[in-house]
């Protein structure tokens, strides 16, 4: 099993440009979700889905778009960047075991810069 | 809304000695508390968890207790080593009123080993 995966690992965009970010896992979660990641400010949960066709905003959507058309695949979309979306963006997946937690499981980040 | 509280944000130990995180959280019905490691550059990575129901748990030199009561919980490592330098998280897990299981990470404790 390859876990999570996340692409590109890096990327520089320009303000005002529009990119998506993949995230992909074959562990068959129902869970998975998008952070970003500053400096001194821990993980932010940007969106989430517990579900193929489902989405949900986090803690900071704004600026972001979601997409879970597949249950392994999930999507995050920035339509305009922004000089503030500048971050480390981790993807994490969760199995949804019935009357158990169950930890997430991360993916290794995209640095995204914008100028 | 709910949250999360790290101590400290940063510490320095001597290879050899103990190391102690703690977190305290605000939302009474969380029933499960996971522990990340993250190295500089890669991912956040599972290292210990603990459910309600247990007040503590041993793998190897890493220990959690957990305090329903006072609502905190910590992390110890015992002998500590150059490679357990790292960023720690705690989170806290809970399901809200849909039945989502929602998690609420703290800030991080960057942990330093001296050799």
């Amino acid at each position: 099993n390859a876990g999570v995966t996340q692409t590109p690992k890096f990327r520089v965009l320009k303000t005002g440009q529009s990119m998506t970010l993949l995230c992909a896992q074959d562990m068959n979660h129902e869970y998975m979700y998008w952070y970003r990641q500053d400096p001194g400010m821990g993980l932010r949960l940007i969106h989430y889905s517990v579900g193929e066709g489902t989405t949900a905003k986090g803690e900071v959507p704004d600026g972001y778009n979601v997409s879970r058309l597949k249950k392994q695949n999930f999507l995050l979309g920035l339509e305009s960047a922004a000089p503030s979306q500048t971050s480390v963006y981790f993807c994490a997946s969760r199995f949804d075991r019935v009357g158990s937690n169950q930890p997430q499981h991360f993916g290794d980040g995209t640095r995204l810069s914008i100028l | 809304g709910e949250n999360v509280e790290q101590h400290p944000s940063t510490l320095s130990v001597q290879e050899g000695d103990s190391a102690v995180i703690k977190c305290t959280y605000s939302d009474s019905a969380s029933n499960y508390f996971p522990w990340y490691k993250q190295e500089l550059g890669k991912r956040p990575q599972l290292i210990i968890d603990i459910r309600s129901n247990v007040g503590e748990k041993k793998d190897q030199r890493i220990a959690v207790t957990l305090n329903k009561t006072a609502k905190h919980f910590s992390l110890h490592i015992t002998e500590t080593q150059p490679e357990d330098s790292a960023v720690y998280f705690c989170a806290a897990v809970a399901k809200d009123w849909s039945g989502t299981y929602k998690y609420i990470f703290g800030t991080g404790t960057r942990l330093k080993v001296l050799a």
